[in-house]
């Protein structure tokens, strides 16, 4: 079956530096990527969405990379701010059923602490 | 807010209540979908809603029961719950066109459960 492994369940940071996040995956191989940050009692926000043949995809300070001989995607946050504590999420496709759902699949999450 | 509600945000009940919970939808999408999430566990996709139509029960028991009017209102029917279905229950939307690209989820604030 699927499997998705971000890379640990915590991460402290110090504020100014790089977070680099880690998904890995096995059994599968995605279309799409995605990336979700989650707030404490709250639902996911949807932040990058990557696709197979797309190496790297940047949204202000975020980075993501897509390696799809690696199975791995790499999720980055330049320079770190206390705001940017939440747990991310990483979520890959299950493939279009053919019965008009879209389905994904997450991994537990990297909760990220970023310390001033 | 991202577009999805969600009632009540917390709930507590006994193990013989019947009781829903409510989502609405304000972004026309037409794919709703009920996770669950434990702590230290990965989301759970429980049902896949398309065009109303139910188009996925990933094996959850019958004590849950989804209704889905609408395209834009989804509800989850509980009744004679177990301790362990204690968790946050969240609902999303996508707008989801079928075919292959990846398509974004938005994500309610969830309602908490508590079964005693």
């Amino acid at each position: 079956s699927q499997k998705i492994e971000q890379n640990s369940e915590a991460l402290n940071i110090q504020e100014g530096k790089t977070a680099t996040l880690t998904c890995n995956y096995t059994n599968y191989s995605p279309a799409y990527l995605q990336w979700y940050r989650q707030d404490p009692g709250r639902g996911p926000v949807f932040l990058l969405l990557i696709r197979e043949n797309e190496k790297e995809k940047r949204k202000e300070r975020l980075k993501v990379t897509f390696d799809t001989t690696l199975k791995q995607s790499l999720f980055h946050i330049t320079a770190s701010q206390p705001a940017d504590s939440a747990t991310y999420l990483c979520a890959l496709d299950r493939g279009y059923s053919g019965a008009g759902s879209y389905q994904l699949t997450f991994g537990k999450g990297t909760k990220l602490s970023v310390i001033p | 807010e991202t577009g999805v509600t969600q009632t009540p945000r917390h709930l507590v009940m006994g193990m013989t209540n019947k009781k829903s919970l409510k989502c609405e939808q304000h972004l026309g999408h037409n794919a709703m979908y009920w996770y669950k999430q434990s702590a230290k566990k990965p989301l759970e996709l429980m049902f896949v809603y398309n065009f109303k139509e139910q188009t996925e029960n990933n094996s959850v028991p019958s004590r849950f029961s989804p209704e889905c009017p609408n395209s834009s209102h989804l509800f989850l029917h509980l009744h004679t719950l177990q301790p362990e279905d204690s968790a946050l229950y969240l609902c999303a939307s996508s707008q989801d066109l079928g075919g292959p690209r990846g398509y974004e989820q938005y994500f309610g604030p969830g309602t908490r459960l508590t079964v005693t």
